[in-house]
């Protein structure tokens, strides 16, 4: 079923590598998110997009950086400058009429190693 | 800044019974709230939002302003109902939404 994809669903990095997680939708929303979520810390933000061409920082933002050069597509970078990157990445979309319902991927599972 | 606070990392309730899960919220305006739920397996999802005021799988969730809460319920738990709950809030639009740490509910038999 088509919506949201997240690839790769692992993925194991060694220290000092940048690693980049995609994520794709064909839902046509324009919002789009990056959360993390950790056992016992709920989902944090990390970046988000309203827009094309457009995104801000969420409140966990140092250490990603993210693009969003089509409306399609919505990739995270996890950079060497995150001290703690082993987690597990949700990407999800919400609809133009700002309900707050958002839709979301799979994950992606990141481990370093 | 966290402005969703969920108390209860696990809660434990027999089948049945009546379910509460609680949620409290510090903004001082109006805000949106939302409860979404992970089951086993799936992706998260939305389960209610208090604009709707609706029952969902005969979940109820009432904004109390003065309590600034939003406490998901249930009269009577049924073991499909065991999942992760997420409370949310949002600012309006064009806000993201700011997640609660999470509850676990386990319903046994």
């Amino acid at each position: 079923d088509g919506g949201i994809t997240q690839s790769p669903k692992y993925l194991f990095r060694k220290e000092g590598q940048n690693v980049t997680l995609s994520c794709e939708q064909n839902l046509n929303h324009d919002a789009m998110y990056w959360y993390r979520q950790d056992p016992g810390q709920g989902l944090r933000l990390i970046y988000y997009s309203q827009i094309v061409n457009d995104f801000q920082k969420g409140d966990i933002a140092e250490g990603y950086s993210v693009s969003r050069e089509k409306k399609e597509s919505f990739p995270l970078t996890v950079t060497s400058a995150q001290k703690n990157p082993t987690a597990f990445y949700l990407c999800a979309t919400e609809g133009r009429e700002n309900t707050g319902e958002l839709f979301f991927g799979e994950g992606s599972r990141l481990t370093v190693l | 800044a966290q402005r969703v606070t969920q108390p209860e990392k696990l809660l434990s309730v027999f089948k049945g019974a009546p379910v509460e899960l609680k949620c409290n919220y510090s903004y001082s305006g109006s805000p949106e709230l939302f409860w979404y739920v992970q089951y086993s397996r799936q992706r998260l999802q939305l389960l209610l939002r208090h604009i709707s005021r609706e029952s969902i799988k005969g979940f109820t969730a009432d904004l109390n302003k003065g309590e600034t809460s939003f406490h998901l319920k249930k009269p009577f738990a049924q073991e499909e109902d065991s999942a992760m709950y997420y409370c949310a809030l949002s600012l309006g639009a064009g806000y993201a939404l700011n997640f609660g740490k999470g509850t676990s509910l386990l319903v046994t038999p």
